[in-house]
């Protein structure tokens, strides 16, 4: 159980492009989904958390109009990193709960890589 | 930034023997837990450990807290060369997870 599916596991897109990543959590209601940001042998960094129905919570130093997230249902969040530059190139992951004192469950994550 | 630290930042071992990861914290929590990643994909949760526990088994793992000290330790025991993954201590405030730097662990087959 707890099973979160993470789509597409990897986009290699030009420079100015919008890439949207998909977080699903397929047998579970999440509540809360979070994104996190993964730079090569480096840990995960909390971009932002996101409630459904409501406006996500970023990180300090996370530009909101770069990283558009929704979380419109409760078993889907979006993320979309708008006008892509290299240096936006990272591993993204997703994670989802169905309740705040539970473990996340981790989406497989995905790799994005700007020409 | 990071509130966890984890040493030793990488280990290597043989099959058959115990690896041993320790994480320190700063501040508060509510619970500890550890993640494991394999190579190029998402974090798989290990295990949970409250603030109210000192110790807590699952399986091949044991996990301890010591909240005086905000310590927390990871022990893999009888590894396999399929443990070889990094290992990430998490704390817990709120709903929100803030990771160690985590631990390479390798075992040769």
């Amino acid at each position: 159980g707890a099973v979160v599916s993470q789509h597409p596991s990897r986009v290699i897109c030009k420079s100015g492009t919008s890439v949207k990543i998909e977080c699903r959590s397929l047998d579970f209601q999440a509540t809360t989904m979070f994104w996190y940001r993964q730079f090569p042998k480096q840990s995960l960094m909390l971009m932002a958390t996101s409630n459904e129905g409501s406006k996500a919570t970023y990180e300090q130093g996370v530009e909101k109009d770069k990283f558009l997230i929704n979380h419109a249902s409760l078993t889907l969040s979006t993320l979309t990193v708008t006008s892509a530059h290299p240096e936006d190139s990272s591993f993204y992951i997703c994670s989802a709960t169905w309740s705040g004192d539970q473990p996340q469950h981790f989406g497989d994550g995905t790799r994005l890589s700007i020409l | 930034s990071q509130q966890g630290e984890e040493d030793p930042q990488a280990l290597s071992i043989q099959e058959g023997e115990n690896a041993t990861m320790n994480c320190s914290y700063k501040t508060s929590i509510n619970n500890l837990q550890w993640y494991r990643q394999n190579s190029g994909r998402g974090l798989v949760h290990l295990i949970l450990i409250r603030s109210n526990e000192r110790e807590k088994h699952s399986g091949r793992l044991r996990v301890t807290l010591d909240t005086s000290k905000k310590s927390s330790s990871l022990l893999i025991t009888a590894s396999r060369a399929a443990d070889t993954a990094s290992y990430f201590c998490a704390t817990t405030s709120g709903s929100r997870l803030t990771f160690g730097e985590g631990t390479q662990l390798t075992v040769n087959p």
